[in-house]
């Protein structure tokens, strides 16, 4: 089975610092990608999704990801958080319906 | 469009008793998903499946978790005993069949086991 790797389990930036989330894959095949976020008590919302195309993909709230293949990489960048960026965020891998999380990360922004 | 719907919210049971959990996926979703979420982890898949079929079951700990999916459409998670380390978040999710499909979730049912 595929497995999804997050580097970071607690990042902690002051607002207006730029934010880079590493997630790694091990699946081979066609894959889409996810990464969603979960606010404190709230459940896991989609913040942007690779399924083809252009690798730089553009989400809600100023995040982007991109989409490089030969590192079986996917990560999630914001050239400047806020201190409402407080909160959990998955990396996701599909492939042929099978959906994997890595385990996390817990982005704490100082004001 | 109605997300995907889940009851109840909050669950607190004592050990060894027994809870089921109910999912409503997005109509016409054939794919559905029951995830795992243990406070601090990301979301583990418990079990899939398509229309009233099962995929995968490899991470359902089948001596105590039961799954059904009749008629392809709401789902029932049941656990039987519960153990204490059962506490965690309960996640519905369901996606159109086929590639390039993104999974929809519902709020999840927090269940704490005393």
């Amino acid at each position: 089975a595929q497995s999804v790797s997050q580097h970071n389990h607690h990042v902690i930036l002051s607002e207006a610092a730029s934010l880079e989330l590493g997630c790694n894959y091990s699946y081979g095949g066609t894959v889409n990608l996810f990464w969603y976020v979960q606010y404190p008590g709230q459940h896991l919302q989609l913040l942007l999704k690779y399924f083809s195309g252009d690798p730089l993909v553009k989400g809600i709230k100023g995040f982007e990801a991109e989409f490089i293949k030969s590192k079986f990489s996917f990560n999630l960048r914001k050239p400047s958080v806020q201190w409402s960026d407080t909160a959990e965020y998955f990396c996701a891998v599909n492939s042929l319906n099978d959906m994997r999380f890595g385990a996390g990360t817990r982005l704490t922004v100082k004001p | 469009e109605a997300g995907v719907a889940q009851s109840p919210r909050y669950k607190i049971i004592e050990k060894r008793q027994s809870v089921a959990f109910w999912c409503n996926p997005i109509s016409g979703h054939a794919t559905l998903y029951w995830y795992q979420q243990i406070l601090g982890q990301g979301p583990k898949l418990l079990i899939q499946f398509q229309n009233n079929g099962v995929v995968d079951d490899s991470q359902l700990p089948k001596d105590r978790f039961s799954a059904e999916r009749l008629k392809g459409v709401d789902s029932t998670l049941k656990i039987q005993p519960a153990k204490l380390e059962d506490s965690a978040v309960y996640l519905c999710a369901s996606s159109f069949r086929g590639v390039n499909t993104e999974a929809f979730f519902g709020q999840g049912t927090r269940l704490t086991v005393v």
